[in-house]
């Protein structure tokens, strides 16, 4: 059962132009929701995250918007660079013997174009 | 560097032999956790160790796959008769506590032929 929904699968977008990628989730018991960045041949890097209490985050050119009650939330990368060319994923977690153990979603490629 | 470490890196192996993969966590991080990553999948949940205590495992996590923390620092992943389906990326994170981020090391890619 996948959890945590993630869509586009790969998206390409012009040098300067917004990404968005949006993720669904199913468990209302999830309060933690990180995005990763990964690069091919490395491991996940954290982004931007964000709890239920709050409806958008934004840390420099990233920001995360919340839906609680449609269990909905997306990444926006403004003014995407060609260095922002990755693989994006969204997560989830929720309270529990694990604490911070993830449900990631899988993935977006990003391709930005110079 | 300071970040989770990995070894090795990659590990080509053929059908049947046994592998074991090793990970270093961030010192004082307490928390550990094993997942896998198949080519073009996020990440998927392995098991977890709370210092030496390994406190959840995943169905994913067959009865040809064990883990051990012995000391509560490093953690050791090793695969029984490997099978093909096991080719995957294993990645490794730690975290300080259960409200700190976790933390990824480059992974283990291996390849079983």
């Amino acid at each position: 059962q996948q959890q945590v929904k993630q869509s586009p699968q790969s998206l390409i977008v012009q040098k300067g132009g917004i990404s968005i990628i949006n993720c669904a989730y199913e468990n209302t018991a999830f309060d933690y929701f990180p995005w990763y960045q990964q690069f091919p041949g490395k491991g996940p890097a954290l982004l931007i995250a964000i709890r239920p209490d709050v409806s958008e985050k934004k840390e420099g050119r990233f920001t995360i918007s919340f839906n609680k009650s449609a269990k909905q939330f997306s990444l926006h990368i403004m003014d995407s660079q060609p260095g922002d060319s990755a693989t994006y994923f969204c997560a989830a977690s929720s309270p529990g013997a694990a604490g911070n153990k993830l449900t990631f979603g899988g993935g977006t490629r990003v391709l930005v174009k110079p | 560097d300071t970040g989770v470490s990995q070894d090795p890196r990659h590990k080509i192996t053929k059908r049947g032999q046994n592998v074991t993969f090793r990970c270093d966590p961030i010192s004082e991080h307490n928390r550990l956790y094993w997942y896998r990553q198949t080519l073009g999948q996020g990440p998927e949940f392995l098991t977890y160790f709370q210092n030496e205590a390994q406190l959840e495992k995943s169905r994913l996590l067959s009865d040809r796959f064990s883990a051990e923390r012995p000391k509560g620092s490093f953690s050791t992943l090793e695969i029984q008769r490997t099978e093909q389906g096991d080719s995957a990326m294993y990645l490794c994170a730690s975290s300080p506590s259960s409200s700190s981020p976790l933390h990824f090391g480059n992974g283990t890619r291996l390849t079983v032929t």
